[in-house]
């Protein structure tokens, strides 16, 4: 089974604090994603990852970046964080081409005051 | 829990009825679909996927229907339980673009 982890359920944070969120997949799988999941607003897409050291922006990237030093790690940062980051974050990943299944983690709920 | 606001289609079925979930998809050019299940407060789980050489595929008490000609995406599941309450929301892509691209979702529930 595809085990897609990530470091936080639940994550309190202060206005302006640098936030990092990390997650880790075990199946060498290429792609890596972050999201956002908001109600009324579904999931969006902040960056993407399809190899080691390559990033490329999603749809809301702005506020946002990320790393990724190793295959299996794909970390998202806040700079700065701000109260309308408050918001459930997934990682995802996929085999090979983008048309490949994406497994998601449990999600990682960040409340930032 | 649940939020305030968040205002997506609902279906409510008996226990041991069948499900019907419907989606509608916007790309005549996308070529592969996935239903994904999210319970409340986990990750989205993967259920089926189907690419658009099939109008059908079966897997456990789950059935995926695809009809191109009206761009619509139908998730059955059979005999439905308690633990199918969730939040269900289809997925799409079309060859050579990068991302995925996520409906809002379906919420069911399950009357005993």
């Amino acid at each position: 089974d595809v085990k897609v982890t990530q470091s936080s359920r639940y994550l309190v944070k202060r206005t302006g604090e640098k936030v990092f969120l990390e997650c880790v997949q075990d199946m060498d799988h290429e792609n890596m994603f972050w999201y956002r999941q908001d109600p009324g607003l579904g999931l969006r897409l902040i960056y993407f990852s399809y190899d080691v050291k390559m990033k490329e922006k999603g749809d809301i990237p702005e506020g946002y970046s990320v790393s990724r030093e190793k295959k299996e790690r794909f970390s998202l940062i806040l700079e700065s964080a701000s109260t309308n980051q408050t918001s459930m974050y997934l990682c995802a990943s996929s085999a090979g081409t983008i048309q490949e299944t994406q497994y998601f983690g449990p999600g990682t709920r960040l409340l930032v005051l | 829990g649940e939020s305030v606001g968040l205002h997506l289609p609902t279906l409510s079925v008996q226990e041991g009825d069948n499900s019907i979930i419907n989606c509608a998809y916007s790309n005549s050019a996308s070529d592969y679909f996935i239903w994904y299940k999210q319970e409340s407060g986990k990750g989205p789980q993967f259920i089926i996927d189907i690419r658009s050489n099939m109008d059908k595929r079966q897997g456990q008490r789950v059935t995926v229907l695809l009809n191109k000609t009206v761009k619509h995406l139908s998730l059955q599941i059979a005999a439905t339980q308690p633990g199918d309450s969730a939040v269900y929301f289809c997925a799409e892509n079309f060859q050579g673009a990068q991302k995925l691209v996520f409906g809002q979702g379906t919420r069911l529930t399950i009357n005993p």
